[in-house]
């Protein structure tokens, strides 16, 4: 079985600063993790994601996470936080092995970028 | 665009009447995915499908959910006798198949926003 936890449901910081949004998961076999952003009525868009390899992953927008299996960690960055940057971000894990595709994400964390 | 769509985007409706939504995947994609999401909430599995088949169902489908893809392309999700607790935003999503593809990404539709009153 799979789980996800989002410390911080709300986050806030100020225009420039460093954005940090935390994602640890629980996985019974290695696991695919997955940050994807969601702007208010609108669906899913992946940000970034982790299957194997380099366990520092960049994605859109200038977004990276490193894969910490030690730690079970999944954390968001970003460098300078941009207005446009203001949405819910959710954290989601899969099994890597075939025919256990479908997706468990956490319940969010909402960020506010203050100017 | 060739975006996975969904419509209607929000469904207003009585509890106890029935309602169908209706979710196209992108053209070359086999795999059709089913989330439920409620307010405060991240996504919830409910169901997929390779190709037409629906290969797996969560608990949480009902007896008053289905779900169906009869030709492999595009899939419906009815509700019927809906429930206030039916209240949520019904995203789809689709994905090549993992086990001919190593990008698997689920690409999401925009939802459609159900209220139950």
């Amino acid at each position: 079985a799979q789980s996800v936890t989002q410390l911080g449901s709300h986050v806030s910081v100020s225009e420039g600063a460093l954005v940090l949004l935390r994602c640890n998961y629980s996985s019974s076999v290695p696991p695919y993790l997955f940050w994807y952003v969601q702007y208010p009525n609108q669906g899913l868009q992946l940000l970034l994601k982790y299957t194997t390899g380099a366990t520092l992953v960049k994605g859109i927008n200038g977004f990276e996470a490193e894969f910490k299996k030690s730690e079970t960690s999944f954390h968001l960055t970003k460098p300078s936080a941009h207005m446009s940057d203001a949405a819910e971000y959710f954290c989601a894990v899969r099994p890597s092995n075939f025919g256990n595709e479908k997706l468990t994400f956490g319940t969010g964390t909402r960020l506010t970028i203050i100017p | 665009d060739t975006g996975v769509s969904q419509d209607p985007r929000h469904k207003i409706t009585k509890r106890g009447q029935n309602v169908t939504f209706r979710c196209d995947p992108i053209s070359e994609h086999n795999r059709l995915y089913w989330y439920r999401q409620t307010l405060g909430q991240g996504p919830e599995f409910l169901t997929y499908f390779q190709n037409e088949a629906q290969l797996e169902k969560s608990r949480l489908l009902s007896d008053r959910f289905s779900a169906e893809r009869p030709k492999g392309s595009f899939s419906t999700l009815e509700i019927q006798r809906t429930e206030q607790g039916d209240s949520a935003m019904y995203l789809c999503a689709s994905s090549l198949d993992p086990s001919i593809s190593s990008t698997d990404t689920q690409y999401f539709g925009p939802g459609t926003r159900l209220t139950v009153l």
